[in-house]
């Protein structure tokens, strides 16, 4: 049973709108992580948490705003989207790296911005 | 800041010939981050291949071995005799003191038969 989830698996959005992308794990993990893909490139790290009621910036946090309302929630959120974040987005958890830091990722969402 | 450099794909070798996909580090918040490979079969998930946490030592799972080199800073991926089912997208990352883990630009290997 997958142990971290995404939701919604694909979307289309149009330009301004706001969208929320949803990712729930049943790890027991503190560290959760938001990452997106664009095709050809590697994954790059939007924002991510390691406690609830906190979230933490990553190498491209502009334009989106990350909550973690629980342990096991964490969402991204896009309040205006845009062309330019047309991409898959993927979850991901983590013990930390005091535990080898593996991570383990959710599915995948592949969001289309019109 | 912390990034990881990879060979470009896609690779191509033929079955049972050796593989190595070149992987560099540069690691700036931490002097010694660990270490990961990770892989993505055709319609898988992403999914950790091996890891290295420890400057010297050497990783493996499924016939693959890295090396954690501090001195190059590089941590290769390699394999003695390739199969068909190894096809697929392989990625080098790095891990930081904040916990923050940073991906390569993803290496494809296409093993012919």
């Amino acid at each position: 049973e997958a142990a971290v989830t995404q939701s919604p698996r694909s979307k289309v959005a149009v330009t301004g709108g706001k969208v929320t992308l949803s990712c729930h794990q049943t790890n027991n993990h503190d560290y959760m992580y938001w990452y997106r893909q664009d095709t050809g490139h590697g994954l790059r790290l939007i924002h991510y948490s390691y406690v609830a009621d906190s979230t933490e910036k990553g190498d491209i946090p502009d334009g989106y705003k990350a909550s973690r309302p629980s342990q096991e929630n964490f969402s991204l959120i896009l309040e205006l989207a845009s062309l330019s974040q047309t991409a898959v987005y993927f979850c991901a958890s983590s013990a930390g790296l005091a535990n080898t830091g593996q991570l383990y990722f959710g599915e995948g969402s592949k969001l289309t911005v019109l | 800041g912390d990034s990881v450099t990879q060979t470009e794909g896609p690779v191509t070798v033929s079955e049972s010939e050796s593989l190595i996909i070149n992987c560099t580090y540069s690691a700036t918040s931490i002097a010694y981050p660990n270490l990961f490979w990770y892989v993505r079969y055709p319609g898988e998930g992403l999914q950790l291949l091996l890891k290295v946490i420890t400057a010297g030592q050497k990783g493996s799972s499924r016939g693959f071995e890295a090396t954690y080199n501090k001195e190059t800073t590089s941590f290769h991926l390699q394999k003695a005799s390739v199969q068909e089912s190894d096809s697929a997208v392989y990625y080098c990352a790095l891990g930081d003191s904040n916990n923050r883990i940073f991906f390569g630009d993803g290496t494809q290997l296409v093993v012919k038969p």
